[in-house]
């Protein structure tokens, strides 16, 4: 019954592979995000979907691309990993945007 | 212009003690503000959120107090307990949804420690 759910949990991959982070929200939820979060707990918003189109695109590498199959699933690409992405990665969704947001457990990416 | 300063960036308070946490903004289209909780391995709860027509909210243990002409909120915790040591963020955003501006914008966080 976990309301966003993302997989997986733990990600360890080489330097220059593709990897991608699945998320999925249960709530019904109009709105989904991807936030970063740095080794010193900084949140920082990546991208978020609303009714399957993109409205904000923060300042980040093109080697990251949201997919928005449907309503509950935003997933996150992310082409040609760097050290610098290793962080934890969070989905969240919320019904209006920047209302409630409901966050998933995170993944854990370290780039090796 | 879309910053949230948060302070201190770490906090240990004795249990039973009153923890307080404190955000400035410098956006004054900010209108609304959120505090969420973050426990080890897990991912940011919403606490508690005021909008700036009122200048305090009260949920339980939790409090906002709301500043508009200083652009300060503080979250106070009445009677803290060692179960709520975890790292607490503010955020501000525009509300309802305002194109680019409407991001929720965190705080780099406080680590709050609760000694028993």
């Amino acid at each position: 019954d976990t309301a966003v759910s993302q997989t997986p949990k733990y990600l360890v991959t080489q330097m220059g592979n593709d990897k991608s982070i699945k998320c999925e929200q249960n709530l019904g939820h109009d709105t989904m995000y991807w936030y970063k979060q740095d080794s010193k707990k900084f949140l920082k918003i990546m991208f978020s979907y609303n009714n399957k189109e993109l409205i904000i695109n923060e300042t980040v590498p093109n080697r990251f691309s949201p997919k928005s199959p449907d309503k509950a699933h935003l997933n996150l690409h992310i082409n040609s990993l760097e050290l610098g992405d290793s962080a934890v990665y969070f989905c969240a969704s919320s019904q209006v945007m920047n209302t409630e947001a409901f966050f998933g457990q995170g993944t854990r990416l370290t780039v090796v | 212009q879309q910053q949230v300063k948060q302070s201190p960036q770490s906090l240990i308070v004795q249990k039973g003690g009153i923890s307080i946490i404190n955000c400035a903004y410098e956006n004054t289209a900010f209108d609304y503000f959120p505090w969420y909780q973050q426990f080890p391995g897990k991912g940011p709860a919403l606490l508690i959120a005021i909008r700036p027509d009122v200048s305090e909210k009260k949920e339980g243990r939790f409090t906002i107090s709301f500043n508009k002409s200083a652009k300060q909120f503080s979250l106070h915790i009445m009677d803290s307990q060692p179960g709520d040591s975890a790292t607490y963020f503010c955020a501000a955003s525009i509300y309802p949804p305002g194109g680019s501006q409407g991001n929720l914008i965190f705080g780099k966080g406080t680590k709050l420690s609760v000694k028993p």
